[in-house]
């Protein structure tokens, strides 16, 4: 079964400082792998995925995350931290076979930014 | 524009009073999906559906319903709520088109927060 693992409920950098969320993930073959962030009293949005292809993936707002199989990781950075970034990020899988139909979500990362 | 609703935004209820939680999308997407947010528990699916009369359960569906009548809707009923069940919710939906490919990105609504007291 698959399952996602983020590392760290809360992580707070300073305002420059590189960001870096942490994401694990469990499954019996390479999967579909996501990135979605949550503002405040908003829903989620997408803010990268890796499907296929390059492992380095660049997606809004200046992140990137990188697909490393031999680590089953999926971690989010950013180089350098605006006070905008401060939400809540989740790690979520899907499965290729297309007789699967769950997508799982991590337990959440909430970043803090220091001014 | 390319959106999901969600209705209502919050709602306070008691304890058995029956509920519904109506979704609309407008992007033809076949798969719709009910979530529920949790702090530290991140989200968790309750229902899915692949397309129009196909459901199934998620990872924690007791306490809920769900129908596809229209490929649009897709609404979450509590028969009887109970305090558990106070959460966010959100809907979701995706294209898979017909490989059931679920490689593409998830849209949600803006989330309907649920008191039962």
């Amino acid at each position: 079964a698959q399952s996602v693992t983020q590392l760290g409920s809360h992580v707070s950098v300073s305002e420059g400082a590189l960001v870096l969320l942490r994401c694990n993930y469990s499954s019996s073959v390479p999967p579909y792998l996501f990135w979605y962030v949550q503002y405040p009293n908003q829903g989620l949005q997408l803010l990268l995925k890796y499907t296929t292809g390059a492992t380095l993936v660049k997606g809004i707002n200046g992140f990137e995350a990188e697909f490393k199989k031999s680590e089953t990781s999926f971690h989010l950075t950013k180089p350098s931290a605006h006070m905008s970034d401060a939400a809540e990020y989740f790690c979520a899988v899907s499965d290729r076979r297309s007789s699967a139909s769950k997508i799982i979500f991590g337990s959440g990362t909430r970043l803090s930014i220091r001014p | 524009e390319a959106q999901v609703t969600q209705n209502p935004r919050y709602l306070i209820t008691v304890t058995g009073k029956k509920l519904t939680v109506t979704c609309s999308q407008n992007m033809n997407h076949e798969y719709m999906s009910w979530y529920r947010q949790d702090p530290g528990l991140g989200l968790r699916q309750i229902y899915y559906s692949m397309n129009v009369e196909v459901t199934d359960k998620g990872d924690v569906p007791e306490g809920y319903k769900v129908s596809r009548k229209e490929k649009r809707n897709f609404p979450l009923i509590l028969e009887s709520p109970s305090p558990n069940q106070t959460s966010l919710y959100f809907c979701a939906s995706v294209n898979i088109q017909t490989s059931g490919d679920l490689g593409n990105e998830q849209f949600f609504g803006p989330g309907t927060r649920l008191t039962v007291l």
